[in-house]
């Protein structure tokens, strides 16, 4: 199974901080990535698919990056509603379907 | 609007079945593969299984392989989760989620999870 290290567990920056979470695939995933924003009580939303394409109606200052195996998830200029826990994906890791372990944003 | 409605959860004990439910609307469900996925108190989510738009084609996580069963019946625009021998570890929310067309199996849309406690 391709394994998925995220980091870092926490994360407390403040509003207008930009702050970077990073999913490292333990193999080549072809670029293939997805990020998921999950706040308390709700299913996770989808961000960011194939590594740094946006979903609908995700704002533009969420970005995702590439580079080899590392995948980078960028916000830039926090929002209050961008407080949440962020999980990574990887898609074509079947099987399993695997998701990273989570990167709880919370306010400084 | 797509939405994605689950019910079917409540208390079990441990060692009996359960069935749960998730009823579409908004898209065209016999053209989607459909996924279900859990996340225990405290953690991360868990993919737990895949259903083809057609319903041929079926795959598992090792952790319910054997035990549960996904199912689709695409003229009611349900999908549904068979749970056998249930067990403490189980205990979970159990959210359907869809892959968009394309092949990706990422989850564009999720309902708002049923909750599935399994008690000793």
């Amino acid at each position: 199974d391709i394994q998925l290290t995220q980091s870092p567990s926490f994360l407390s920056a403040s509003v207008g901080d930009s702050v970077s979470i990073t999913c490292r695939a333990s193999q080549a995933v072809n670029y293939d990535l997805a990020w998921y924003q999950q706040k308390p009580g709700r299913a996770p939303d989808l961000l960011i698919y194939a590594g740094s394409t946006l979903q609908s109606g995700v704002p533009s200052r969420f970005s995702g990056t590439v580079s080899g195996t590392e995948f980078t998830l960028t916000i830039s200029g926090l929002q209050p509603e961008d407080f949440a826990t962020y999980y990574c994906q990887l898609p074509n890791s079947f099987p399993p379907i695997t998701f990273g372990q989570g990167t709880q944003l919370e306010i400084k | 609007q797509v939405l994605l409605v689950e019910s079917g959860g409540g208390v079990v004990q441990s060692g009996r079945s359960l069935r749960l439910s998730c009823a579409a609307s908004g898209f065209t469900f016999s053209s989607y593969a459909m996924h279900w996925v859990r996340q225990a108190p405290g953690k991360g989510p868990e993919w737990l299984a895949v259903i083809s738009f057609d319903g041929i084609n079926k795959y598992y996580a090792d952790s319910v392989k054997g035990r549960f069963i996904i199912s689709r019946d695409n003229s009611k625009g349900t999908l549904y989760l068979q749970m056998d021998s249930l067990r403490d570890e189980d205990t979970a929310i159990y959210y359907c989620a869809r892959s968009p067309s394309g092949g990706a199996w990422t989850f564009d849309y999720w309902g708002q999870g049923t909750l599935v406690p399994v008690s000793s």
